[in-house]
């Protein structure tokens, strides 16, 4: 059971904009910053956005992440093929003392 | 090129001990904390545990704790990932990553290089 909830899956068409939720509690979202990784089929994940809503270098700026409260986000715009893979937002747990990852959202482009 | 390559894929049978690796290239290897993380086939990503190459001061998930033993040798740039006794439930995919120490907090900072992976495979 992971202590971060994300959707098991979202979809779009591309060209559209989603955005994957990630809900926790004030002893880790609230608290703690927020990362998010992404990763395609096969392959080790990478990462995406780090603390909260920073972009790390050669990421496309079409991802970007937001926190609010207990609650994070993950956008992605401008939908792409290469887009399709499993999302997965991360954080420290003050109560678990220890790193917990949510348990993933499979983005579909139609 | 910074990377972090990892052993390659283990069968093993159920009571086996077993030792995995990650070495780090391309950048002081105490400069940043290695952690490991286990994927279940079709399953998620689950934090096991951190070390710090400088000192092999580590702490592990609650969920693993007593499961498996994280240890370094920073002369060979190398993280281990070691069980004494395997079971058919260890049978996943391991990736190790490094890290900072998140602005000396002494809790996980981002991700930035992960291993390629190694797959374990534990059946009789």
């Amino acid at each position: 059971q992971s202590v971060l909830t994300q959707p098991p899956s979202v979809s779009g068409a591309p060209r559209q904009r989603v955005t994957i939720s990630c809900s926790g509690s004030s002893s880790n979202i609230e608290n703690n910053a927020v990362i998010w990784y992404q990763q395609l089929p096969g392959k080790a994940p990478k990462l995406l956005i780090y603390y909260d809503d920073l972009l790390p270098s050669g990421v496309s700026d079409r991802f970007s992440g937001s926190k609010s409260g207990t609650s994070a986000s993950l956008a992605i715009s401008g939908l792409q093929s290469e887009d399709e893979a499993d999302y997965y937002c991360a954080t420290w747990d003050d109560s678990l003392n220890g790193l917990g990852f949510g348990g993933g959202t499979k983005l579909t482009v139609l | 090129e910074v990377q972090l390559v990892q052993s390659g894929a283990e069968v093993k049978k159920p009571g086996e001990s077993l030792r995995i690796s990650c070495q780090g290239s391309g950048y002081n290897f105490t400069s940043y904390w290695i952690s490991w993380v286990r994927q279940m086939p079709g399953k998620g990503l689950e934090w096991m545990g951190r070390i710090d190459p400088s000192d092999s001061y580590t702490n592990y998930s609650p969920s693993f704790q007593g499961h498996v033993t994280i240890s370094a040798d920073k002369s060979f740039s190398t993280a281990y990932l070691q069980w004494s006794s395997l079971k058919a439930s260890d049978t996943a995919m391991y990736y190790c990553a490094r890290h900072p120490d998140y602005y000396g907090s002494g809790k996980p900072g981002a991700f930035d290089i992960w291993g390629q992976g190694t797959m374990v495979t534990v059946s009789s």
